[in-house]
């Protein structure tokens, strides 16, 4: 079956230190997302794909990098860990539908938890 | 102000009751809409989307109002299982835009 897989599942990290966290589909899905999730304040774009060296800075990019060599990965990258970027970080996919819009329906994987001290 | 606004709640009914809670986005233009659910710690999953002449997918009902600029998600019987926070995404472009969630608590 078709999946979303993201690593680590879990990281604790210090300040200043680079990390990168993977996003892998096998759904063939043109569009891929990242996004973070805090209390309060729900998901929030960080950055997004709609292709094979297609890359595009969400509400919420800074400090953080992502870029697209093939159509199943989609790495993001903290240059330099602050403790604002504690979170829980979703990788999602989607198809394209008609006229090339986004099908609204995103496939997210399980999240990874990261913890910068 | 916030693209997209949810009552967080949480909103704690008994089992068999009704509930039924609204999200209002800023975006006229807004062309799609999505009710997405998630389950404490894990990722949200697409439970329906909202069609302009209001839809249903067994005990849950999705009412779109353009005039006002709102959809609300109802769930009739409720059981135990629908216990989640639900998740109200509006698509203003290419990007779909979550509220922060409404969670609801469904008790024995």
């Amino acid at each position: 079956d078709a999946e979303i897989t993201q690593s680590p599942r879990h990281k604790i990290t210090e300040t200043g230190r680079q990390v990168t966290l993977a996003c892998h589909q096998t759904w063939n899905h043109n569009n891929m997302f990242w996004y973070r999730q805090d209390l309060g304040h729900g998901l929030r774009l960080i950055h997004y794909s709609y292709g094979v060296h297609d890359t595009n800075k969400g509400e919420v990019s800074d400090g953080y990098s992502v870029s697209r060599s093939n159509t199943e990965d989609l790495p993001l990258t903290l240059e330099s860990a602050a403790s604002s970027q504690t979170s829980v970080y979703f990788c999602a996919s989607s198809g394209t539908g008609l006229a090339g819009k986004n099908t609204g329906e995103l496939f997210f994987g399980e999240g990874s938890r990261l913890t910068v001290l | 102000r916030k693209e997209v606004e949810q009552d967080p709640g949480p909103f704690n009914v008994p089992e068999g009751a009704t509930v039924a809670f609204n999200c209002t986005y800023s975006n006229s233009a807004s062309q799609s809409f999505f009710w997405y659910r998630q389950d404490c710690r894990k990722e949200p999953k697409l439970l329906m989307s909202v069609y302009s002449s209001g839809n249903e997918d067994g005990r849950f009902t999705a009412q779109l109002n353009r005039a006002s600029q709102y959809i609300s998600l109802l769930i009739r019987d409720s059981k135990l299982s629908d216990s989640a926070t639900y998740l109200c995404v509006v698509t203003p472009d290419y990007k779909l835009s979550f509220g922060a969630g409404t969670t609801v608590t469904v008790r024995a």
